[in-house]
């Protein structure tokens, strides 16, 4: 079965704190992807980063980054330095290549960044 | 940059209506998704459709028909809208699925149904 679990329902922090959101997937399978997505308050879920499951060099784009772990089957996004703007939804969603057209997205995690 | 876009923002609509939802993507894509988002429950998929004239049901497509005429078209259809319809619906737009290619979400239709 294929599965992402996102354990995280809701995070609160203040700005300029670092946040690491969990993601944890189940598949069989080893070729796969992961993904992240952030979602606003507008609506759109806007593409963050794609990442295969043959390359676990950890990946950084300004404040964002991203800690892939086969082994305990984890892909974990952590903010640096939080800002206001950053507040969204984040979807965590998997793909493997065994046939299946579906892309399983976990339940997401609402991140709300205080002022 | 890849473009997805749902031609509603925001619909209201009564009880037993037939509603279009419709979706344009300019990227050439071959895979064209349906999702449907509801609080606690994430992302379902719909209906997925791999080229023109081609559709696949998702996990939830009871109530839920589409179309796909012309490849850069894709229009979900409610053909008598209920209550329980009332959602958010996100279409979206992908390379060939076999790569793990990217899927492009559109901003989204907030349905009501009343």
């Amino acid at each position: 079965a294929q599965k992402v679990t996102q354990a995280q329902t809701e995070i609160s922090v203040v700005e300029k704190e670092d946040v690491t959101l969990d993601c944890v997937y189940e598949t069989r399978d080893t070729t796969y992807y992961l993904f992240w997505y952030k979602q606003p308050p507008s609506g759109e879920l806007v593409f963050l980063i794609r990442r295969n499951s043959f390359d676990e060099q950890n990946e950084i784009s300004g404040r964002y980054s991203w800690n892939f772990q086969k082994s305990t089957s984890s892909f974990n996004f952590t903010i640096t330095a939080s800002q206001v703007v950053d507040s969204a939804v984040y979807f965590c969603a998997l793909k493997t290549t065994s046939g299946t057209y579906k892309y399983i997205f976990g339940t997401g995690t609402r991140l709300k960044v205080l002022a | 940059d890849v473009k997805v876009t749902q031609s509603s923002r925001y619909l209201v609509k009564r009880t037993g209506e037939k509603v279009f939802l419709e979706c344009v993507q300019d990227m050439d894509h071959e895979n064209m998704f349906w999702y449907r988002q509801d609080p606690g429950l994430g992302l379902r998929l719909i209906y997925f459709s791999y080229d023109v004239k081609m559709k696949e049901k998702g996990d939830i497509p009871e109530g839920y028909s589409v179309s796909r005429e012309k490849k850069e078209r894709f229009s979900l259809i409610l053909e008598s809208a209920s209550t329980n319809q009332t959602s958010m619906y996100l279409c979206a737009s992908s390379l060939p699925v076999d790569s793990g290619n990217t899927i492009y979400f559109g901003e989204g239709s907030w349905l009501t149904v009343v």
